[in-house]
């Protein structure tokens, strides 16, 4: 119930493509919806996040999509560069706290 | 600037020492947590802490232990550490009024038992 799903484990992008990375989610209590990126040797840093009131929020290359019906939410990354070379982490948080939970993580590389 | 400060940033053990891995967030910020990240299994929570003296077991907490005797500090102790506990450790902060969505990594430890 408080798991989030995530895919895929590892993509490859080449410079200029499109990176896709999935979570799916069951727990229909999950009201934010973050999305973590991780660079190699630092710990994660919040890069876009979404409420489940909105269908799409973009920030610069960086757009998350999501489908409340379908309890699955996305990350889309245009023009993908070299730089965007990291681990992503989706998540989700609910209660009065915001007790959070994380997907496994997808490890993109985006090659020239 | 905002930081949580994590040390040490590697250690390498042996099984059964004690051993201590501090952490210090400079945002007064109520909420701390721990971490574990291992490959395929993501960030696992360990143990949080609502605020001073006040804690809770996360999803992994065996073999572990914290305390919040003040509200920048947020130690995770390793009583009696197994090779089982070697992975990468994240201490995270955030507040819980506005902006409590947002948590603030330390930059890791990563830890060796052997």
């Amino acid at each position: 119930q408080q798991q989030v799903k995530q895919s895929p484990q590892s993509l490859i992008v080449q410079k200029g493509g499109i990176s896709i990375i999935n979570c799916a989610y069951e727990n229909t209590a999950f009201d934010y919806f973050p999305w973590y990126q991780q660079f190699p040797g630092k710990g994660p840093a919040l890069l876009i996040a979404i409420r489940p009131d909105v269908s799409e929020k973009k920030e610069g290359r960086f757009t998350i999509s999501f489908n409340k019906s379908a309890k699955q939410f996305s990350l889309h990354i245009m023009d993908s560069q070299p730089g965007d070379s990291a681990t992503y982490f989706c998540a989700a948080s609910w209660g009065r706290y915001q007790k959070v939970t994380f997907g496994t993580g997808t490890k993109l590389q985006v090659i020239p | 600037e905002a930081q949580v400060t994590q040390n040490p940033r590697y250690l390498i053990t042996v099984t059964g020492k004690k051993l201590t891995v501090t952490c210090s967030q400079n945002m007064n910020h109520e909420y701390m947590s721990w971490y574990r990240q291992d490959p395929g299994l993501g960030l696992r929570q360990i143990y949080y802490s609502m605020n001073v003296e006040v804690t809770d077991k996360g999803d992994v907490p065996e073999g572990y232990k914290v305390s919040r005797k003040e509200k920048r500090n947020f130690p995770l102790i390793l009583e009696s550490p197994s090779p089982n506990q070697t992975s990468l450790y994240f201490c995270a902060s955030r507040g819980l009024g506005q902006g409590a969505n947002i948590q603030y990594f330390g930059a890791g430890t990563r830890l060796s038992v052997l």
